[in-house]
C-alpha cells in the first residue's frame, strides 16, 4: 500500500491554458474525493466518486472543471482555460466503503498538486 | 449550512507546554468530528476522530472530546514537542449513512520552540 499518489506535485501555467491532475487512490478504496485548498484556508470539497460514478459535485466546480474516474481506479481533474483564481492546492483523497456514522470510511489524503496560474 | 470555526493562529509554544486549539461547529443532526494534521510538504493525516456525543478521540498524546451541548471539539495535548509543529484542521462529516464528505475549518498553525 503506497498511499494516495498525486501527479504532478506542482504545475505552473499561463492563464488560459488547460491543466490536468491525476490521482491514484489506495487500490482497495472504492471512494475518491477531490478538494481544493487555497492559502491559509482549509480544504473545500469539490467532488466525489463511488467507483466510476460521480455522485456529487460542489457549486465550486464550475463548467471549466471536469473530473473523471473511467475505470473506477485512478481519477483525473481537468481545468480548462485556467484563471489566476484557480491557483490553489488540489487534494485527492480516497476511502473504503463504510458508514460515516461508524467512522469506518476515514479519508486518506494525497500530498496534493499545487497549481500556479500566471 | 454546516461549518467549522477554529481559533486563529499561529499558536506559538515552548516545548513541554500545554496545548489547546479551540474548535466549534454548526451542523444539523449528529455529525462525526475529526482533527487532521498537515506537516510541511505532506498530505493531511487523520489525527483523531469521534463519531458521537461524549466520545473522546485520542492519538499520539492528543485528545479531543465531542461536546454536543457546547458544539465543540477542542484539541488538547499535555506536553507538546518541536515535532508537533504543523497546521491542525478541525473537520466535520455531516450526518449521513453514506460517504464521508468533510467540511474543514481554516486551520491553526502551531509552532513549538525548543
Amino acid at each position: 500500500d503506497t498511499g494516495v499518489s498525486q501527479n504532478p506535485r506542482h504545475k505552473i501555467t499561463k492563464r488560459g491554458q488547460n491543466v490536468t491532475f491525476r490521482c491514484d487512490p489506495i487500490s482497495e478504496h472504492n471512494r475518491l474525493y477531490w478538494y481544493r485548498q487555497t492559502l491559509g484556508q482549509g480544504p473545500e470539497f469539490l467532488t466525489y466518486f463511488q467507483n466510476e460514478a460521480q455522485l456529487e459535485k460542489s457549486r465550486l466546480l464550475s463548467d471549466r472543471f471536469s473530473a473523471e474516474r473511467p475505470k473506477g481506479s485512478f481519477s483525473t481533474l481537468e481545468i480548462q482555460r485556467t484563471e489566476q483564481g484557480d491557483s490553489a492546492m488540489y487534494l485527492c483523497a480516497s476511502s473504503p466503503t463504510g458508514s460515516a456514522i461508524s467512522g469506518a470510511n476515514v479519508l486518506t489524503f494525497g500530498a496534493g498538486s499545487r497549481l500556479t496560474v500566471l | 449550512g454546516d461549518s467549522v470555526t477554529q481559533m486563529e493562529g499561529p499558536v506559538t509554544l515552548s516545548e513541554e507546554a500545554f496545548l489547546t486549539i479551540n474548535c466549534t461547529y454548526t451542523a444539523t443532526g449528529y455529525p462525526s468530528l475529526f482533527w487532521y494534521v498537515q506537516y510541511p510538504g505532506e498530505g493531511l493525516q487523520l489525527l483523531l476522530k469521534a463519531t458521537k456525543a461524549d466520545d473522546k478521540g485520542s492519538n499520539k498524546g492528543f485528545e479531543a472530546t465531542y461536546r454536543k451541548e457546547t458544539t465543540s471539539f477542542h484539541l488538547e495535548k499535555g506536553s507538546v514537542q518541536v515535532s508537533d509543529s504543523a497546521v491542525y484542521f478541525c473537520a466535520l462529516s455531516p450526518f449521513s449513512g453514506g460517504y464521508n464528505k468533510l467540511i474543514f475549518g481554516a486551520g491553526t498553525r502551531l509552532a513549538v520552540h525548543p
